[in-house]
């Protein structure tokens, strides 16, 4: 089974400012796939980030970046120049294909304030 | 625009009856999913279903029931059965073939007990 732990319940940065959020987790698959998801107030589930475990290169889209560690079993999450649209929850999830479906875990997730 | 429409918004049980969250998805995904998302517990797995006419349980099931009888349409019935249903429910789907994508998830449906 996996697991997926996300130790930052709360974070708050200052607009414009630099942020992390961590994620680790755990497995025995070697072929997976990780993301990051961003939940807004209005409680929508939006697609943030990537990465295959194939691949060595962190992935990055614009302003958000990951440092993903496979020996570590990482997966932070960077947000650069934070935006006031960037205040949500935000859930790391790794996923396998399991006899045919995505069987994909959460994390609890991170609350994410930026403050004008 | 392809994407996944849930139904309603805002839903009260009253005490011994089920309701059913709707759940249409016009992407051509085979594969949908049913989350149930509580505070402080992330998203946990109720039911999927990756063909019509096919569903499997996941990892709370207990007090609920799916059919699949399009491929669209994923209705989730929220029995009396369960007895703590109070929650932020979410549906999404996925394609099955190929390399793996993203799970595309619909707006939810919050359940209240009245």
């Amino acid at each position: 089974a996996q697991t997926v732990t996300q130790s930052q319940p709360e974070m708050s940065v200052q607009e414009a400012e630099t942020v992390t959020l961590s994620c680790t987790y755990d497995t025995s698959e070697n072929n997976y796939y990780l993301f990051w998801y961003k939940q807004p107030p209005s409680r929508q589930m939006i697609l943030v980030i990537r990465q295959e475990a194939y691949k060595q290169q962190n992935a990055t889209e614009n302003r958000f970046s990951v440092n993903f560690q496979k020996a570590a079993k990482s997966f932070s999450l960077k947000i650069s120049d934070s935006q006031l649209g960037d205040t949500a929850m935000y859930f790391c999830a790794f996923m396998v294909r399991a006899g045919g479906y995505q069987k994909v875990t959460f994390g609890i997730g991170t609350k994410l304030q930026v403050i004008p | 625009d392809g994407g996944i429409t849930q139904s309603p918004k805002y839903l009260f049980r009253k005490e011994g009856q089920n309701v059913t969250l709707s759940c249409e998805q016009n992407l051509n995904h085979d594969a949908m999913y049913w989350y149930r998302q509580d505070p402080g517990q992330g998203l946990r797995l109720i039911y999927y279903s990756q063909i019509v006419n096919d569903f499997q349980k996941g990892d709370i099931a207990e007090g609920y029931s799916v059919s699949r009888e399009k491929k669209e349409s994923f209705p989730l019935t929220v029995t009396s059965a369960q007895k703590n249903p109070t929650a932020f429910y979410l549906c999404a789907s996925s394609i099955q073939q190929g390399e793996i994508q993203p799970q595309h998830f619909g707006d939810g449906t919050r359940l209240s007990i009245l």
